[in-house]
């Protein structure tokens, strides 16, 4: 069965503190994914990446990078949360060009930046 | 500007009825489209899906009706449960160079009144 799991479900921050939000695949999937959900804003593409050591920039990448270390694992760093970055933040996963592109995901964290 | 659009934020069926929801598209090069629920607090969840070649595909009580011409899609849920209460978001697959990229719609909050 395909899993991906994230760290926490829930985090509560400090404005300013350095954030991690880890993200692990259990799927061997060469693609992972990092998105924010906001009400009334959909999905937002934050930044993704085809392999290992290899990043790319999304739709919203500002104020976040990302750290892809091994296969499975895809990290995502905010390097100083501030309060509109409060959202539910989604880890997702695939196979390279997959049959539609079908993407997994984890549960998500719900962050609250006060 | 957005490639994906889900016209309605969010719908009200009765149970036992049908729900249609809607998804428009504006580039004729996505070659599949998908469809995710979510519940509130977790990850999206894949739906069903259907190739551009293809004008319907069905699984059980969910069907996905496909007209390229009018760069439509529909998701028929039949007969609506209190369960399908949730987000339902219409992806687009487009390959990016070697690899497969989802574009999203808002979604709409579908909700089935017992």
């Amino acid at each position: 069965d395909v899993k991906v799991t994230q760290s926490s479900r829930y985090l509560v921050k400090r404005t300013g503190e350095k954030v991690f939000l880890e993200c692990v695949q259990d799927m061997d999937h060469e693609n992972m994914f990092w998105y924010r959900q906001d009400p009334g804003l959909g999905l937002r593409l934050i930044y993704f990446s085809y392999d290992v050591k290899m990043k790319e920039k999304g739709d919203i990448p500002e104020g976040y990078s990302v750290s892809r270390e091994k296969k499975e694992r895809f990290s995502l760093i905010l390097e100083s949360a501030s309060t509109n970055q409060t959202s539910m933040y989604l880890c997702a996963s695939s196979f390279v060009g997959g049959t539609g592109g079908e993407q997994y995901f984890g549960p998500g964290t719900r962050l609250t930046v006060t | 500007d957005q490639q994906v659009k889900q016209n309605s934020p969010s719908l009200s069926v009765q149970e036992g009825r049908i729900s249609i929801l809607n998804c428009d598209y504006t580039n004729s090069m996505f070659d599949y489209f998908l469809w995710y629920k979510k519940y509130p607090a977790e990850g999206p969840t894949f739906l069903i899906s259907i190739s551009s070649i293809k004008d319907k595909n069905e699984d059980g009580r969910f069907t996905v009706f496909l007209n390229k011409s009018a760069k439509h899609l529909s998701l028929h849920i039949v007969p609506s449960q209190p369960g399908d209460s949730a987000v339902y978001f219409c992806a687009a697959s487009v390959w990016a160079g070697n690899n497969r990229k989802l574009i999203w719609g808002l979604g709409t909050s579908l909700a089935v009144n017992p």
